[in-house]
């Protein structure tokens, strides 16, 4: 298996909802990664996780709330988002860490009304 | 510190023409570059990369880049484009310290016309 997966494809919620994206990859990769990537713009890193534990924030807002239950598995809990949170958040894998190149996954829409 | 400039925010060619992306970037280190091209409302996908060996790089569906360290360029070539090669396309450098991050270039946007 040499792939990323993310669920949802889309994503509506009102600014009061909580809702979780899941990302998962059965490679074998210990470093995980969120991007936020709004339109017509490049990918944002948010979050690094290594070995199972967070080792970049990109001082994101704390309505966002990574989570990385085991190796294969990244959670990102939302809650009281904003309407300029609308974005295509893009999970990513790699071997160990930075240094290795990242495989994406192809992306959550979430639109916040 | 370390950037990218993507040279071109749009780049139109015809099908079966020669693609051009071009890419320079700065590093403080030797770096790594890589190439990631989007389809719309799609994840990226790593297209070829750069790490310090060979320094013409080829990559999937034909595309190929030369790093040229003297000219701090990572240009995106293909001898013929396809339909199928309209997207986004990202030039990426990562330096090769400790804590190193991806930084993006702006993208390119490839379009194919008949």
């Amino acid at each position: 298996d040499t792939e990323v997966t993310q669920t949802p494809k889309h994503l509506v919620m009102g600014m009061t909802n909580k809702k979780s994206l899941k990302c998962e990859q059965h490679m074998g990769h210990r470093a995980m990664y969120w991007y936020k990537q709004k339109a017509k713009k490049p990918p944002e890193l948010m979050f690094v996780y290594s070995y199972e534990k967070l080792s970049i924030n990109e001082s994101v807002p704390s309505r966002f709330s990574p989570e990385c239950p085991n190796s294969s598995l990244l959670n990102l809990h939302l809650h009281a988002l904003q309407p300029e949170d609308s974005a295509l958040y893009l999970c990513a894998s790699s071997l160990w860490g930075l240094l290795n190149e990242q495989f994406f996954g192809p992306g959550t829409r979430l639109t916040v009304l | 510190a370390q950037s990218v400039t993507q040279l071109d925010s749009h780049v139109s060619v015809s099908e079966g023409t020669p693609v051009l992306l071009r890419c320079n970037y700065s590093s403080s280190y030797s770096p790594s570059l890589f190439w990631y091209v989007q389809h719309p409302n799609k994840g990226l996908q790593l297209l070829l990369k750069y790490t310090s060996a060979a320094t013409l790089v080829k990559g999937i569906n034909g595309f190929e880049a030369e790093f040229k360290k003297s000219e701090t360029s990572f240009h995106l070539t293909k001898p013929s484009a396809h339909m199928s090669d309209a997207a986004e396309y990202f030039c990426v450098v990562m330096n090769t310290g400790t804590a190193s991050k991806l930084t993006f270039g702006t993208g390119t946007r490839l379009q194919v016309t008949l």
